[in-house]
Order: C-alpha cells, then sequence, then structure tokens
C-alpha cells in the first residue's frame, strides 16, 4: 500500500508570490490534516479536511487555505506570501471510524521565501 | 486548551542504553489520545506509540512503551536497548477523542545516540 506522498518535495518562491502543495493520502482515507512546522513555532495545525468539507481550521490567517477533491486529494494554498512562511509543510491522511485514529503523514514540502 | 510540554530540547545517550523521553499535557476532555513520533532528518513524521486515556495498560510497541501516569498528565517515551539509528527528533502529541483529526504537539527532543 502507497504511503502518503507530497508534492513538490522542496520549493523557492519570493514574497508576494502565491503557492499550491499538493497531497495524496493512503488510499481509502479521507481525512486530510496540514501542519506547518518552523523552528520558532514548532509543528502547528493548519486544517482538516475530509469528504471535501474543511472540518476543523487552525489559527492562520486566510492567505491559508485549502480544498480537498472527491479522491481524497488535498491542496493547500498560500496566497502573498510573507518571509515566515518558510517552513515544512506536512501532510497527514486518516481513516476514521478506526480507535485512535493514527495519522500517517508524508514526506513533506519544504517552503522557502526570500 | 490542550497543551504539550516536552523539557528536554536534546538529550544524548550511549548505545545500546535505555532513554526516557519526557511529556506532559494538559486538557480538560476526559477522552484523548496520546501519541509519540520520530522525525529523522528527512523529515518524514514515523509514529511509534500510541496510549488512549481510558487504556488500563500502558502501551508497548517492540523497543517503545509508553510509561502513561493519567493522575500526573505525564505520557513518557521510554526506548529500551537504543541503536545508532534512534538519533531524531522525537514529538509527543494529545489529540481530543470527540475532535476532528487535529494533533497538538510538544517542542520536541532531539535525541543523540553515541557509539
Amino acid at each position: 500500500k502507497a504511503g502518503v506522498t507530497q508534492t513538490p518535495r522542496y520549493l523557492i518562491k519570493t514574497r508576494g508570490q502565491q503557492v499550491t502543495l499538493s497531497c495524496s493520502p493512503i488510499s481509502g482515507h479521507r481525512s486530510v490534516s496540514w501542519y506547518q512546522q518552523t523552528p520558532g513555532q514548532g509543528l502547528q495545525f493548519l486544517f482538516e479536511y475530509f469528504s471535501e468539507t474543511q472540518r476543523n481550521k487552525g489559527n492562520f490567517p486566510g492567505r491559508f487555505s485549502g480544498r480537498q477533491f472527491s479522491n481524497s486529494r488535498s491542496e493547500m494554498n498560500v496566497s502573498t506570501l510573507e518571509l515566515g512562511d518558510s517552513a515544512l509543510y506536512l501532510c497527514a491522511s486518516s481513516f476514521p471510524g478506526q480507535s485512535y485514529n493514527e495519522q500517517f503523514f508524508g514526506p513533506g514540502t519544504r517552503l522557502t521565501v526570500l | 486548551a490542550q497543551k504539550i510540554t516536552q523539557t528536554q530540547p536534546g538529550m544524548f545517550v550511549q548505545e545500546k542504553e535505555a532513554v526516557t523521553l519526557d511529556c506532559t499535557y494538559d486538557t480538560s476532555d476526559p477522552s484523548y489520545g496520546l501519541f509519540w513520533y520520530k522525525q529523522p532528518s528527512s523529515g518524514e513524521m514515523i509514529f511509534l506509540i500510541y496510549q488512549g486515556s481510558y487504556d488500563q495498560q500502558n502501551a508497548t510497541e517492540g523497543r517503545y512503551s509508553l510509561n502513561f501516569q493519567k493522575a500526573r498528565k505525564s505520557a513518557n517515551l521510554v526506548i529500551s536497548a537504543s541503536q545508532l539509528g534512534d538519533s531524531a527528533m522525537y514529538f509527543c502529541a494529545m489529540r481530543e477523542i470527540q475532535g476532528a483529526q487535529k494533533l497538538v504537539f510538544g517542542q520536541g527532543t532531539r535525541l543523540t545516540i553515541n557509539p
């Protein structure tokens, strides 16, 4: 069974640009969550999508948005990039219904904003 | 609000020794789950072990065990017989069962295993 895949793995953008990151969950998983990891703030929850609906959202500005498609693949978009958006963006998928809903993480997309 | 505290920024251990990584948590929800993840330098988060708030027994997974002390709100990870490949960042995380798939992470502990 293939794991969670994220594309691209590395990305370099400049301030003011926008970026779209993609996450393909494990087959059969319907929940996709996104996290931002920075040295200063650590790992922070961005949002979660389940069956194409955003179920939960973290404390991030509206520049951060996401969506989920009918095949459970998810994208997150960051508009008007700022230097502080440089981070490792991790996607995790899970199959709600299991007793503890383990989240399986992808390898991440490392975004650098210049 | 949920909170996870890992008080050890870094730890250095000799190979084959046991190591305990500390984690304390705070939540007002009686139903929650506690997770430990390993993050090598490659960046991927690797699931290690899970403990549910109502589980009577401490969780174990191979060389990993979780020392769960509910009254103290403590969920320490114990790695027995450490190996060089255990060198990585380790994160404790919590999820409230009734909530969505939102994990709250601690700041992590960087574990270095010395030969």
